[in-house]
């Protein structure tokens, strides 16, 4: 069974930095695709990019591109998402998907607070 | 930019009822639709793609129509497990482009 498991909840502080993970259990796939999604608390669900794993090519939203890097490592079939300084606004949940033509599998979800 | 908007915002409504969700695009989306569930505390579950397909293990009761720019999600039979949200979203490929209704809050009337 295909099983997206995420790195755990963060607690930062503004302008720190921070880099979470997105691993493909199964190891069942070389050249998937995986994508992130944001949950602001209490509100939708929000595209912020993609990448292949197999050419760590990342494409993003036009809303996020800029804001984070979205990273993989093929030899251990994870995914990243990563920002550099945090603000406030960025206290979410972040969901990675496996897309198989449509987002097929989800992650369990790791909870970012970022608070002073 | 393509935008999803779904109504209504909220839908109450009583067990064993059927009820019909919507979900418009601000230009054809062909049949690139698809539908999750979103549980409390949990995260979303893929119900249906390509506007119509269910995907694997979801109960036949949930139905989807639709393409072009107006699609709908039928849930017949409203079993205590489908108070949820649902989410519409036009899905391209390539270039990868996802994008997400607003949601629809089933609740219990």
């Amino acid at each position: 069974e295909v099983q997206l498991v995420q790195s755990g909840a963060e607690v930062k502080k503004p302008g720190e930095s921070l880099k979470i993970s997105c691993k493909d259990s199964g190891d069942t796939f070389s050249n998937s695709w995986i994508g992130w999604v944001r949950q602001m608390p209490g509100k939708g669900l929000e595209w912020m990019g993609i990448i292949n794993l197999g050419d760590s090519d990342p494409t993003y939203s036009p809303s996020f591109r800029g804001q984070v890097t979205i990273s993989a490592d093929k030899s251990i079939n994870t995914a990243y998402l990563q920002w550099n300084s945090l603000k406030a606004s960025d206290t979410a949940m972040y969901y990675c998907v496996l897309r198989m033509n449509v987002f097929a599998v989800w992650g369990q979800g790791t909870m970012v607070t970022v608070s002073s | 930019e393509i935008v999803m908007t779904q109504s209504p915002a909220t839908l109450s409504v009583s067990p064993g009822e059927r009820v019909t969700l919507s979900c418009r695009a601000s230009q054809s989306v062909g049949s690139r639709l698809a539908w999750y569930q979103q549980k409390p505390d949990q995260a979303p579950r893929l119900l249906l793609y390509g506007a119509s397909t269910r995907a694997t293990n979801i109960p036949t009761r949930f139905s989807g129509s639709g393409s072009g720019t107006e699609f709908t999600l039928t849930i017949s039979n409203l079993q205590s497990e489908d108070f949820a949200i649902y989410y519409c979203q036009h899905y391209n490929n390539w270039p990868p482009l996802y994008t997400f209704g607003q949601g629809t809050k089933l609740e219990i009337k």
